[in-house]
């Protein structure tokens, strides 16, 4: 069936650094990619979205590139602020099907 | 357009007890999912709606059931509660659920079972 695997945190970085949380997923069809973002108590927002092979997303210094041949939807980020301490989510969907979320990684940036 | 509502926001119940939640969607969206958050479990898929009909459901023991109405506001009921129970609902709404749609979330709904 269809899954995302997703890098454990928690994840500390220092005020610009660079960033990068690694998921992978597993799917029989052709599936959208998502990353989903939550800060403290609210629920999740849409970070980026790919939806097919090759196509970058990007949002707020944000970026992730849809690998079909390594299956593989990496987020990343040349420069965190401390605003961007969250939990992220790496999630996918296809035709059909519900949404497949990663555990979640918890990013702490201190200044 | 308003956002993904959910009520009420926080709801403490104990064990044995019924509960439902309520989430309505964003205007025009027809499609309607709920999901669970636990600091163990993560985010779980619940089910989800399009049209008043469930299109999909995730491993949930069936204490776990929900509704959508015509207006496309959905419902989900937990009874016999249980303290495992305790969680984050999260409601999610999309257009009509095909793969390249985003999903919105709603807040949630934080349900403590005492």
């Amino acid at each position: 069936g269809d899954s995302v695997t997703q890098m454990e945190g928690p994840v500390t970085l220092s005020e610009e650094a660079f960033l990068t949380i690694n998921c992978t997923y597993t799917a029989t069809g052709y599936p959208s990619l998502f990353w989903y973002v939550q800060y403290p108590g609210e629920g999740l927002q849409l970070l980026l979205k790919a939806t097919k092979a090759d196509d970058k997303g990007s949002n707020k210094g944000f970026e992730a590139t849809y690998r079909k041949e390594t299956t593989s939807f990496h987020l990343e980020k040349g420069s965190v602020q401390v605003s961007d301490s969250a939990v992220y989510f790496c999630a996918l969907r296809a035709t059909g099907n519900q949404f497949y979320f990663g555990t979640g990684t918890s990013l702490t940036v201190i200044p | 357009k308003a956002g993904v509502t959910q009520t009420p926001r926080y709801l403490i119940k104990t064990r044995g007890q019924q509960v439902t939640l309520s989430c309505s969607p964003i205007s025009g969206h027809r499609s309607v999912s709920w999901y669970q958050q636990t600091p163990g479990q993560g985010l779980q898929f619940l089910f989800e709606y399009f049209s008043e009909t469930q299109r999909n459901k995730g491993n949930f023991p069936g204490r776990f059931s929900g509704r959508q109405f015509s207006n496309s506001r959905s419902e989900m009921n937990v009874s016999t509660l249980e303290l495992g129970d305790s969680a984050l609902y999260l409601c999610a709404s999309c257009p009509s659920g095909t793969y390249q749609e985003t999903q919105y979330f709603g807040p949630g709904t934080r349900l403590l079972v005492l």
